[in-house]
């Protein structure tokens, strides 16, 4: 596609629920990023992978949150046992290198947890 | 303290005005610099970026890095009612981006 897409748009689901949050990368992209952004602020950094692989997760909050990017194309982010505070705006980016000086983001998942 | 400091705004002017919009930041390890335009409800929308100290100059649009300084800087000159959004400085050493809250800007006719 000619950019990042993300899917759903907006998402609305019960506390204690699971989520799963797509994210399809430009095309020939190798770096996927996922960030979160919340009402006011900046995007926080969450997962970075390069390939199939998960360069860094250092930005994950806890155990609750996981992504895989099983083909080294399409990512999904994963979130169990959601909670109220996990609402925010879920943005995924791509770059063609890991130097992230050209990062390209997608519209976002708006995720309400009530 | 926060890596990266920048001034919420709202910041209001009239059409044709030079738009000064700024980011300080801690870590003396950042190399490159980037401005990203967000609309409402939309991701942000990469305008410039610049690879450590000096300018760089884009259509009304110029960057600057002051490493020394530690201090970063977006100029929009002949402001224009499309410029309205919200402009966030990020910046990085490696391979995540460290994002600022975001400056508000309101360009009225």
């Amino acid at each position: 596609g000619a950019g990042v897409s993300q899917t759903p748009s907006n998402k609305v689901t019960e506390k204690g629920k699971y989520v799963e949050l797509r994210c399809d990368p430009i095309s020939g992209h190798t770096a996927l990023y996922w960030y979160r952004q919340s009402l006011g602020q900046g995007p926080e950094f969450l997962i970075y992978f390069q390939g199939t692989g998960a360069a860094d997760d250092s930005g994950l909050p806890n155990d609750r949150f996981f992504a895989v990017r099983p083909e080294g194309s399409v990512s999904t982010l994963k979130i169990q046992r959601t909670e109220r505070g996990d609402s925010a705006v879920y943005l995924c980016a791509s770059s063609l290198n890991s130097l992230n000086t050209e990062a390209f983001f997608g519209q976002g998942t708006r995720l309400t947890v009530v | 303290q926060k890596e990266v400091e920048q001034d919420p705004g709202p910041l209001s002017v009239p059409e044709g005005a030079i738009v000064s919009l700024n980011c300080t930041y801690s870590n003396s390890a950042f190399q490159y610099f980037m401005w990203y335009r967000q609309y409402s409800r939309k991701g942000p929308e990469l305008l410039m970026y610049t690879y450590s100290s000096g300018n760089k100059e884009d259509g009304r649009f110029t960057a600057q890095v002051d490493k020394s300084s530690k201090y970063i800087s977006l100029f929009i000159r002949d402001s224009q009612p499309s410029d309205s959004a919200t402009y966030l400085c990020a910046m990085s050493d490696t391979d995540k981006l460290i994002f600022g809250t975001g400056t508000r800007l309101q360009v009225f006719p």
